[in-house]
């Protein structure tokens, strides 16, 4: 079966730094994704990983290992608005996107 | 940059009610449209896949007579749950895609927090 796997959730100290973990197993890979969303929100567009490596983007950074199955999203400067759930979602081989159920981040000042 | 809306943004309906909930691509074309939705600590669980003037085609166990999906224009789709109940009370989602361009970026709605008494 299609599987992600991400921390249920994550404590972290304003203007620290967080890396938040995302594994995956699915039928084909078509690039991972991150979002981001807030509570009684929609998810928001951060990060697409289609090759291995560093993607860099302000404050937050995404890498992908597509040979570990492995992905983590980098938060740098935490501020209090980053309080938020994060998600891993991955394109598999029908182009259809597969979420993990998501990583409650919990900003403490 | 693309926008999605949707139609309610909270709805409370009594059971055996039924509801629709609008979603409308405002600034773009969208040839797909996802419905999705999200219970409280849980992950998004994708419903159905529509494509504009073709039937919906519904993820295993999400009943079709029951959600009811219309994708009439490429900037309109439809959901409506019929004769709903309690444990239909969910945070439903829609999000879109064009054909062209970031094909792997879907654009999304800001939900309908929908309550069944």
């Amino acid at each position: 079966g299609q599987n992600i796997d991400q921390p249920t959730e994550m404590t972290a100290t304003e203007g620290a730094i967080v890396q938040i973990n995302c594994t995956y197993q699915t039928s084909g890979f078509n690039g991972l994704f991150w979002y981001q969303q807030h509570a009684g929100e929609a998810p928001t567009f951060l990060s697409y990983n289609v090759l291995d490596g560093l993607e860099e983007k302000g404050r937050f950074s995404s890498f992908l290992s597509r040979s570990k199955g492995y992905s983590y999203l980098l938060l740098k400067e935490l501020q209090m608005k980053d309080s938020a759930s994060y998600l891993c979602a991955v394109m598999d081989s029908n182009y259809q996107l597969i979420w993990g159920a998501g990583t409650k981040l919990i900003i403490k000042p | 940059g693309a926008v999605v809306s949707q139609h309610p943004s909270r709805v409370i309906c009594k059971s055996g009610t039924s509801v629709k909930i609008e979603c409308r691509s405002l600034d773009f074309q969208a040839t797909t449209m996802f419905w999705y939705r999200q219970f409280p600590k849980q992950s998004l669980m994708l419903m159905a896949t529509s494509n504009e003037g073709s039937k919906a085609t519904y993820e295993q166990g999400v009943e079709k007579d029951k959600f009811l999906i219309n994708h009439a224009s490429l900037t309109l789709s439809t959901l409506t749950v019929t004769s709903a109940h309690p444990e239909d009370s969910s945070f439903y989602i829609c999000s879109a895609k064009t054909g062209t361009g970031d094909y792997y970026e879907q654009y999304f709605g800001p939900g309908t927090r929908l309550t069944v008494t």
